[in-house]
């Protein structure tokens, strides 16, 4: 178990719809990346948080916003969902002055 | 800009033989890099990293990678491989001056035969 909570584990949900995915880091993390794993385009880097601050950004859509909270949790927020949306959406955390991550399991967004 | 390159989507090998899964970079500056598997339907386990230091790094699990600047590699390898160790193999690469977000590559899926 690697300290990093992820819910939903699965979500289904039609095309145009708006989903949003929940991270609880591991305790005393304050970074938070957001990745997502599909199998065209492998592992991409979407968005980072620090301490409740944006860091850095990947390739996510404008669609795609995320935040995080004063609890330092984050969520992930999809829109105008398409059926190529649909893959493994990654949460990882990491300490300051760490520079490995520890990764959620995962939530397996399907949009029908 | 950052990169990583896993040359080789399937690697097999027996019970008990050494194992190799090659990974090559591209980064601007001093690497950071590391190795993660992902077994199915479960998130990705850190195994180890580079930073500075000994070109060898020891991991979980008994494996270690050894990494080359002259030939910007960080090969993942293990001594006597265990079928447990089949899984999906991740090779990625950061900078703290971009963040420490990471640049993964494609993966290597590896079978170890009984």
């Amino acid at each position: 178990d690697s300290g990093v909570t992820q819910t939903p584990k699965h979500l289904i949900t039609a095309t145009g719809q708006r989903v949003t995915l929940r991270c609880s880091p591991r305790s005393g993390d304050l970074s938070v990346y957001w990745y997502q794993q599909s199998l065209d385009q492998g592992l991409q880097f979407l968005i980072q948080y620090y301490n409740g601050e944006e860091r850095a950004k990947g390739n996510i859509l404008e669609r795609f916003s995320a935040q995080q909270f004063p609890d330092l949790h984050s969520e992930l927020n999809l829109s105008s969902l398409e059926l190529g949306d649909s893959a493994l959406y990654f949460c990882a955390s990491s300490v300051e002055g760490r520079a490995e991550a520890f990764f959620g399991q995962g939530t397996r967004l399907t949009v029908v | 800009a950052q990169s990583v390159a896993q040359p080789e989507d399937q690697v097999n090998v027996a019970e008990g033989n050494p194992l190799t899964v090659k990974c090559t970079y591209s980064v601007s500056g001093n690497p950071y890099l590391f190795w993660y598997v992902q077994y199915p339907n479960r998130g990705l386990q850190f195994l180890l990293k580079y930073i500075t230091g000994d070109n060898l790094v020891k991991g979980s699990y008994g494996f270690e990678a050894e990494f080359n600047k002259s030939q910007t590699s960080f090969h993942l390898k293990k001594p006597s491989a265990l079928v447990s160790d089949s899984a999906l193999y991740f090779c990625a690469v950061s900078s703290p001056n971009t963040g420490n977000q990471f640049y993964f590559g494609t993966g290597t899926s590896l079978t170890v035969i009984p």
